[in-house]
């Protein structure tokens, strides 16, 4: 079964802070990986997308990594702010025929203390 | 240019009864997937339409069942609606099966 777990499921920091959140994943024939921030009972919006031939992405405070072949992926968030805390998900496509799903972890959840 | 819409945002059915929920993709996409998040979990997928068709469904019984409409949207129907049910179902949509999803607000189903 093709699992994604997310360490730890909570965190708490204080404000400019640089945090790391951390994804690993059961299986490496993986298609992309995605990053996406929740906030309470709203949808998800998309921060990063990793392509499986890729090591690493950056979009401004943020940067994620990939190593396919340890099954990990971090995202990297700088100088953290109070407006950054949210639930934090990694999100898994694998490859192959015939899969299309993403496959979630449960999550961290993110509080920035001012 | 309009991102992924999701009807109604909050929903109250009782056990038993039926629910439909629509999801509008983004414009240019013509792939939609439909998830559920219980609460504290990560979404897990239900099901995902391409071209009308079902193309692959997740681990839900069959009381779990879906609609693409030629111009892409689509709806989530579920029948004999359990407490269990209760959950943010949320539809993302995107070009074939290119890179990336774009999710929607979701839909707030509770079930009493």
């Amino acid at each position: 079964k093709q699992e994604v777990t997310q360490i730890p499921a909570a965190l708490s920091v204080p404000e400019g802070e640089n945090l790391v959140l951390n994804c690993s994943f059961t299986d490496s024939a993986i298609y992309n990986l995605q990053w996406f921030r929740q906030d309470p009972g709203k949808g998800l919006t998309s921060l990063l997308l990793i392509q499986s031939s890729q090591r690493e992405q950056t979009s401004g405070r943020l940067n994620a990594s990939l190593d396919k072949s340890s099954g990990r992926s971090t995202l990297y968030i700088a100088a953290s702010q109070p407006g950054d805390s949210a639930t934090y998900l990694c999100a898994v496509k694998y490859s192959g025929a015939g899969s299309y799903q993403l496959t979630f972890g449960k999550g961290t959840k993110l509080s920035v203390i001012p | 240019d309009a991102g992924v819409t999701q009807s109604p945002t909050h929903l109250i059915k009782t056990r038993g009864q039926q629910v439909t929920l629509r999801c509008s993709p983004k414009s240019g996409h013509d792939t939609v997937s439909w998830y559920q998040q219980a609460l504290g979990q990560g979404p897990q997928f239900i099901f995902q339409y391409y071209e009308e068709e079902e193309r692959q469904r997740g681990n839900f019984p069959d009381r779990f069942s879906g609609h693409q409409f030629p111009n892409y949207s689509s709806e989530l129907n579920v029948n004999a609606l359990l407490l269990g049910d209760s959950a943010l179902y949320l539809c993302a949509s995107s070009f074939k099966n290119s890179y990336e999803q774009y999710f929607g607000p979701g839909t707030r189903l509770t079930v009493t």
